[in-house]
């Protein structure tokens, strides 16, 4: 079993839509959550980051995160063409000497 | 946050060449991560280069295949060695800082 499980999609939705992005993981002992976007060819792009239980809201970005059912979420309001990439979740334990990816969820925001 | 700049951004080469990826940093860090991704893969860790001691690598590297320098808290290089067409990738470096994850603008890198 994989230590962190991503749907890798693809993901198909027409602009202005909400998007849902999800992981779950089996390490309780993860203790940072990150959302990465990454556009062809490109280096992944910190979008957000937390590391406790609940939501984190930044602009049009939501991160949300259920440490009791092992499980994270990133919405994506007023889905707009631009944010057309592949979305990483990672996590990190409490020292950062390692980070565990998602496969990542390749999303095309239509116009 | 910090400032990662990577060189090659891409480049092909020929089968049984070596080719070497620096990495530069805005900053002084401790931890310094090389990745691998495989198209359309996500990313696989190939070694921990922390500054002053040997790199770390993960189970399916090997030091002569990717030789790693750290000479300094601001950079490091990368090496693939004796290249086969099973090593055309996307190269990420990775900097901590600041308890977060920071990547490189990539290497792609095709090999004939």
């Amino acid at each position: 079993q994989k230590e962190v499980e991503q749907d890798p999609g693809p993901l198909s939705v027409p602009e202005g839509a909400i998007v849902s992005l999800n992981c779950t993981y089996s390490n309780s002992a993860f203790q940072y959550f990150m959302w990465y976007r990454q556009y062809s060819r490109k280096g992944p792009e910190l979008l957000m980051y937390t590391y406790s239980s609940g939501n984190k809201e930044d602009g049009r970005f939501t991160a949300q995160v259920d440490k009791s059912s092992k499980y994270i979420s990133l919405f994506i309001r007023d889905s707009q063409p631009s944010d057309s990439a592949t979305y990483l979740c990672a996590m990190s334990l409490y020292n950062f000497n390692k980070f565990y990816f998602g496969s990542g969820t390749k999303l095309n925001v239509k116009p | 946050s910090a400032v990662i700049s990577q060189k090659p951004s891409r480049d092909i080469c020929q089968r049984g060449t070596s080719l070497t990826i620096q990495c530069q940093v805005d900053s002084q860090v401790t931890m310094m991560f090389w990745y691998r991704q495989q198209p359309g893969q996500s990313l696989t860790l190939i070694a921990t280069a922390n500054q002053g001691s040997e790199a770390t690598y993960e189970s399916g590297f090997v030091i002569d295949k990717f030789p790693i320098s750290r000479p300094n808290l601001t950079f490091s290089t990368l090496t693939v060695s004796n290249m086969s067409p099973e090593d055309s990738s996307i190269y990420l470096c990775s900097v901590v800082t600041g308890e977060k994850l920071f990547f490189g603008s990539g290497t792609q890198l095709s090999v004939l």
